[in-house]
């Protein structure tokens, strides 16, 4: 069955640094997104992306983070100057189709800032 | 505001007992629900999806029933599995929208 990969599973890194989280959505998708959950929280909402842009973003997605898709199966989260309030799992997703259908989930990457 | 609830918030039942879990929504317009599976450290597994006009959906031993009058919805897990530890989420969808908005949980523990 199809997967989402999310690659690292776990990243450590220091306040201030930028980290990439990279997820390879499933192939025939074409819409995608990134979720966090920071431990013991429900999962949130970041940022949906769709055709090569962002279509929608929540109050937490602010300038500090960018999303890309460089080479037509990565998609990454750039988080440019972490904060301590940044450790989560962040969860990549992806659709076939919009509107909230046929979402898969990746397995994560925790990331926890030091 | 859109919120969804869920209840309860743990529980604790015996292997090969039935349970049922909660769930409470304002998401308007609403699209559809789905329950969620998810164990410690790991992504959200789908279990059932129901739109507007769907009462019930069955997945093996789980089935999800949604009253889309009273924004009720409810899982229910029949003759539990050790397996079956986990946390259960209830996410809804609004039309016009992409974004999934997901309930608390609730922290299921079964114990032979």
């Amino acid at each position: 069955e199809p997967e989402v990969t999310q690659t690292p599973s776990h990243q450590v890194t220091q306040m201030g640094q930028e980290v990439i989280l990279r997820c390879v959505p499933i192939s025939n998708h074409l819409y995608f997104y990134w979720y966090r959950q920071i431990l013991g929280q429900k999962v949130e909402f970041l940022v949906s992306f769709y055709n090569n842009e962002i279509s929608e973003k929540s109050e937490i997605f602010d300038d500090q983070f960018s999303v890309e898709r460089p080479d037509g199966s990565n998609f990454t989260l750039k988080i440019r100057s972490t904060k301590l309030e940044d450790s989560a799992m962040y969860f990549c997703a992806s659709s076939e189709q919009g509107g909230g259908r046929g979402y898969t989930f990746g397995s994560g990457t925790r990331l926890t800032v030091v | 505001k859109n919120q969804v609830e869920q209840s309860p918030q743990s529980l604790i039942i015996l292997e090969g007992k039935n349970c049922t879990l909660q769930c409470n929504y304002t998401v308007s317009p609403f699209s559809n629900l789905r329950w969620y599976k998810q164990d410690t450290g790991r992504g959200p597994v789908s279990l059932t999806i129901m739109t507007f006009s769907e009462n019930t959906k069955s997945n093996g031993r789980y089935t999800a029933t949604l009253d889309a009058d009273t924004k009720q919805s409810s899982l229910h897990i029949t003759a539990s599995q050790l397996s079956d530890s986990a946390s259960y989420i209830c996410v809804v969808s609004s039309l016009n929208t992409d974004k999934l908005i997901f309930g608390t949980g609730t922290r299921l523990q079964v114990f032979p």
